[in-house]
């Protein structure tokens, strides 16, 4: 067990839907990674937090966004959903900015637009 | 800039043989680097990491990579190959500043042949 958590682990939903995907990060981590893993594109960066303050940004597609709270969960808000957004979305948390300590990660929710 | 490539998609090998997965960099900064092992229908775990300190570093189930800086590579060895090692795994360089983002290579799939 990672300590990160993600909500849910499965969602199916139509085109043109809103879905929001949550994580929790480890105890005491400051830092969320948001990755999107799909067959064709492998594991993409899409955006970081860090203390609940955007701190970069990768390939998200502007129909996404992303939030974290004070209480450091973060929040992934996925709209106008497409076909091509069906994939395993990850989460992970570190405990600081830099890339000396490795990032944990969540199990992934596994979003299917039909 | 950061990168990371995986030069092999698929490594096939027979259980008790040797594990060779091969990983090249590029990076503007001193380099951290990553394993990460994925199951199927799994989470990424942490194998092991290289943050400047011994070259050659170990990690958990037996597996190693050392650090060659001036062939920019850090591949992932195994002296014995077992069924449970088969899985996905991914190859990640981070940075100590600037492109700290950790960045994944395409991942190579390690198949175990009894």
């Amino acid at each position: 067990d990672s300590g990160v958590t993600q909500t849910p682990k499965h969602l199916i939903t139509a085109t043109g839907q809103r879905v929001t995907l949550r994580c929790s990060p480890r105890s005491g981590d400051l830092s969320v990674y948001w990755y999107q893993q799909s067959l064709d594109q492998g594991l993409q960066f899409l955006i970081q937090y860090y203390n609940g303050e955007e701190r970069a940004k990768g390939n998200i597609l502007e129909r996404f966004s992303a939030q974290q709270f004070p209480d450091l969960h973060s929040e992934l808000n996925l709209s106008s959903l497409e076909l091509g957004d069906s994939a395993l979305y990850f989460c992970a948390s570190s405990v600081g900015l830099t890339g000396l300590t490795e990032a944990f990660f969540g199990q992934g929710t596994r979003l299917t637009v039909v | 800039a950061q990168s990371v490539t995986q030069l092999d998609s698929h490594v096939s090998v027979s259980e008790g043989t040797p594990v060779l997965l091969r990983c090249n960099y590029s990076s503007s900064y001193s380099p951290s680097l990553f394993w990460y092992v994925q199951h199927p229908n799994k989470g990424l775990q942490l194998l092991l990491k290289y943050t400047s300190a011994a070259t050659l570093v170990k990690g958990i189930n037996g597996f190693e990579a050392e650090f060659k800086k001036s062939e920019t590579s850090f591949h992932l060895t195994k002296p014995s190959a077992h069924m449970s090692d088969a899985a996905e795994y991914f190859c990640v360089v981070s940075g100590p500043r600037g492109s700290y983002i950790p960045t994944f290579g395409r991942g190579t799939s390690l198949i175990v042949h009894p």
